[in-house]
This record gives C-alpha cells, sequence and structure tokens, in this order.
C-alpha cells in the first residue's frame, strides 16, 4: 500500500497548456515533498521539493502548492512544453526514517505541439 | 562528472542463479538506496544505507541483500532470482538524507 498516492496517471495537455498533478499522504511525520522528472530511459532527476513551512515554491515554471491541513501537495507546470513531456513523481520523507524516500505511482505527461 | 554508475544495465537470467547488480557513486554521498520501478507501483524503495557497514530495510526487501562495505558502492545481490523480480532496478545516493537522490541510469532485470 503506497503511503504517497499520486492522480492522475496519465495527461495530455496542448503546449501552453497548465498541467497538474495531485499527490495525498496520510504519515504526519513527513517534512519534506520533492517532485521528480523522469525521461524514457533515464532514472528520475530531482525537479522541485518543498518543505511543509511554506505553502508554494516556484522554480521557473514550476510551482509545487503544498496544503498541510489537508496532507495534499501538487505540482503545476506553468507554460507547458513538449520537452516536458515525462513520467513525474511525487514523494515524501520523514525525519523518523532518514533516507528513506517513498514515491507516488507516478503520471505520464503528454505535452502536444 | 558526478553520477551514479549502475552495471549492467540489462540482464536476462533465469530462476535461481544468483546475481549481483553493482552500483558505484563518485560523489563522497553518505546515503545510498536501491529502489525497484514497476508501471503502476512507481519507485519501491527495497534498501537504502545511511553510511558505511549501516543499511535499513526499504518496503519491499524480501528476496534482496545489499552490502556498504566501501563508501562509494553499495550492490544490490538476488541470491535465488524469481519472475516476480522482473523489474527495473535503480540505485540512487544523496549527500544527505533523502534530500537530493540522484538516480543512475537503471538495470533492467528479466528473470525467466
Amino acid at each position: 500500500q503506497q503511503q504517497v498516492k499520486q492522480s492522475p496517471q496519465s495527461l495530455i495537455v496542448q503546449k501552453g497548456g497548465i498541467p497538474i498533478i495531485n499527490c495525498a499522504y496520510e504519515n504526519t511525520a513527513f517534512d519534506y515533498f520533492p517532485w521528480y522528472q523522469q525521461f524514457p530511459g533515464k532514472g528520475p532527476a530531482l525537479l522541485i521539493a518543498i518543505r511543509p513551512d511554506v505553502s508554494e515554491k516556484k522554480e521557473g515554471r514550476f510551482t509545487i502548492s503544498f496544503n498541510k491541513s489537508a496532507k495534499q501537495f501538487s505540482l503545476h507546470i506553468m507554460d507547458s512544453q513538449p520537452g516536458d513531456s515525462a513520467t513525474y513523481f511525487c514523494a515524501a520523507s520523514g525525519t523518523d526514517s532518514w533516507g528513506k524516500l517513498q514515491f507516488g505511482a507516478g503520471t505520464q505527461v503528454v505535452v502536444t505541439p | 562528472e558526478a553520477q551514479v554508475t549502475q552495471n549492467p544495465r540489462y540482464l536476462i537470467t533465469v530462476t535461481g542463479k544468483k546475481l549481483t547488480v553493482t552500483c558505484s557513486q563518485n560523489m563522497n554521498h553518505e546515503y545510498m538506496s536501491w529502489y525497484r520501478q514497476d508501471p503502476g507501483l512507481g519507485l519501491r524503495q527495497i534498501y537504502y544505507s545511511m553510511n558505511v557497514e549501516v543499511t535499513d530495510k526499504g518496503d519491499v526487501p524480501e528476496g534482496y541483500k545489499v552490502s556498504r562495505k566501501e563508501k562509494r558502492n553499495f550492490p544490490l545481490i538476488l541470491e535465488s532470482p524469481s519472475p516476480n523480480q522482473t523489474s527495473l532496478y535503480f540505485c540512487a545516493s544523496s549527500l544527505q538524507g533523502a534530500d537530493g537522490y540522484t538516480f543512475g541510469s537503471g538495470t533492467r532485470l528479466t528473470v525467466v
């Protein structure tokens, strides 16, 4: 049973659209929430991460929104480009199990030209 | 170049034949970890290591062994592989805990 639930499983948007991926967790000990991006044939790469002391973080066209009370966080890709087509994973870890990073099931995002 | 190197990239083996997948990092990272990736299940952690000779189980450790005798190396051992261990395996390392794991390119294992 996954401790981090991710949706949707897949997403198709047109260039310039804003794909949104949502994740939810139960473990209140989680205090680090990264997002990873994976291209076919490659390993996942860290994209952006947030801690619960802030509600939003932006890096370039990628934004994480965090709702601590609802135990949910989401990734928004602003002005999406075909090069953003990849699989995105949310993840979570906590200080109660340092080094243990738990992933969601992944979302395949396709951005059409 | 800072990287995590896994070998081999592809491996086909038969049930019960012991195998080792190697992992090495050149970033002097304390933490190393093994994951398996399966469709619809995302990445599931097999084992992780906080330092030399210190390892702990992840979410799916059954059927796997690891060792951390040197800081840079963290091999994954399948003593008696079974078909349900057919998967894509990733090794990862980080300087501090789960913050910013760097992943290798993966090893696709098929057990027949």
